[in-house]
């Protein structure tokens, strides 16, 4: 089955406590992309893939950092997270070279106390 | 910079009451409108793509209409199961960057 998946689901931690949230694609596409989702902004995105080892800032990216050391993965580090990071956040993945759509991931929900 | 308005905020319908959620969009060389919709809790699941003024896309009750600065999904009797947050997306000329709306939530009474 084609999908995207993220883990953990659900992540409650402290302030300035490195953490890592997990993105892999099963359908060999090259783009990827992070978002966050927040109540009445939509979804804002965070960094963005073309391809492995091309990553690329979107339009919220401070405060985090990304990798592509693979294709099928693409991992979100928050390394001193802060309460204005509490978010709901979406991997998505995606052909490149035309208008394709994006897949995304189940989400996962970030509380940073 | 592109931006992309969607309107209703919220739409509360009865079962089998038609209606049109809009997307008003800004883009520098359109490549794509994209509608998804989002069940809570979830990711955005997609629906359907536009890539040109004219052009019409229809899935079951659900009917997506594009113009020059404008996206339409017109929900024909609408069933309960529809009720979901509708999100419309626009990609730009350049990359493949989606820039989303607020969306729609619609709430669909039986």
């Amino acid at each position: 089955e084609a999908q995207v998946t993220q883990n953990p689901r659900y992540l409650i931690t402290v302030t300035g406590k490195k953490l890592t949230v997990t993105c892999s694609q099963n359908m060999n596409h090259e783009y990827m992309s992070w978002y966050r989702q927040d109540p009445g902004l939509g979804l804002r995105q965070i960094y963005y893939s073309m391809n492995v080892e091309v990553t690329d800032k979107g339009d919220v990216p401070e405060g985090y950092k990304v990798s592509r050391k693979e294709k099928r993965n693409f991992p979100l580090i928050l390394e001193s997270p802060s309460p204005n990071q509490t978010s709901l956040y979406f991997c998505a993945s995606s052909r490149v070279g035309g208008s394709y759509e994006q897949y995304f991931g189940p989400g996962t929900r970030l509380t940073v106390t | 910079e592109d931006q992309v308005t969607q309107s209703p905020e919220a739409l509360r319908l009865q079962e089998g009451e038609s209606s049109s959620l809009n997307c008003s969009y800004t883009v520098s060389g359109l490549r794509g409108l994209f509608w998804y919709r989002q069940d809570p809790g979830k990711g955005p699941e997609f629906l359907f793509t536009l890539y040109s003024a004219g052009e019409e896309k229809e899935k079951e009750r659900l009917k997506a209409t594009l113009t020059k600065k404008e996206s339409f999904l017109h929900i024909t009797a609408p069933k309960p199961e529809d009720s979901a947050t509708y999100l419309c997306a626009v990609q730009g000329e350049y990359g493949n960057k989606l820039v989303f709306g607020a969306g729609t939530i619609l709430r669909v009474k039986s």
